[in-house]
């Protein structure tokens, strides 16, 4: 199994332009999220999925859309993106919701310039 | 205010414990979680533990729960130069709440 995989693993954009960063797991997971970490600052969480077709806003969702159109894959799409969406950014997945492990993609670093 | 807060550094002897501590504000939680974060690498759980325990042991790990005070901790008896890594506390509600992280850094 390959586990929860994001790509790409790093990317500089230029203020304005937009990107997505694509998750996808193979482990049948229902549960899917999307978080950045800043330094200092731990994770937050920007959006999340409880199955496909369902999307929720997590604690920092402004700048950013999800969609979640089949179980495996949740892409995170930057419209316009903004020096401050400078991140590393962490795609996870779990089978029920906190109660159950959740597992992690390697995390895609992107710089906004 | 952060819902889940650790200091950031923590620096030990290779071969002492090292005990990273935690502090969370909502108490709604079913479960608290201790994630590792290596450099460049996602998180990895390295243990969990159930609101309704005070003490959960795993090999050198050994997570205690205060509920009262809100509090747990992780201590990892006979720290190892490979124990250098970010330790994020999280607790489990409908979705998973991260500290800050807590960097060990292990001295040789």
């Amino acid at each position: 199994n390959a586990g929860v995989t994001q790509t790409p693993k790093f990317r500089i954009l230029k203020i304005g332009q937009s990107m997505t960063l694509q998750c996808t797991q193979d482990m049948n997971h229902n549960y899917m999220y999307w978080y950045r970490q800043d330094p200092g600052m731990g994770l937050k969480l920007i959006y999340y999925s409880v199955g496909a077709g369902i999307t929720d806003k997590g604690e920092v969702p402004n700048g950013y859309n999800v969609s979640r159109s089949t179980t495996e894959d949740f892409p995170l799409r930057l419209e316009l993106a903004a020096p401050s969406q400078t991140s590393v950014y962490f795609c996870a997945s779990n089978k029920e919701g906190a109660s159950t492990e959740a597992f992690f993609g390697q995390g895609t670093r992107l710089t906004v310039v | 205010g952060e819902d889940v807060e650790q200091s950031l550094f923590l620096s030990v002897r290779e071969g002492d414990s090292s005990v990273i501590n935690c502090t969370y504000t909502d108490s709604s939680s079913t479960y608290l979680y201790w994630y590792k974060q290596e450099p460049g690498a996602g998180l990895q759980l390295l243990t969990y533990i159930f609101s309704n325990m005070d003490m959960k042991q795993d090999q050198r790990l050994t997570v205690l729960l205060n509920k009262k005070d809100k509090h747990l901790s992780l201590r990892i008896a006979d720290t190892q130069t490979g124990d250098s890594a970010i330790y994020f506390c999280a607790r489990g509600a409908n979705n998973l709440f991260f500290g800050t992280g807590t960097r060990l850094t292990v001295i040789p």
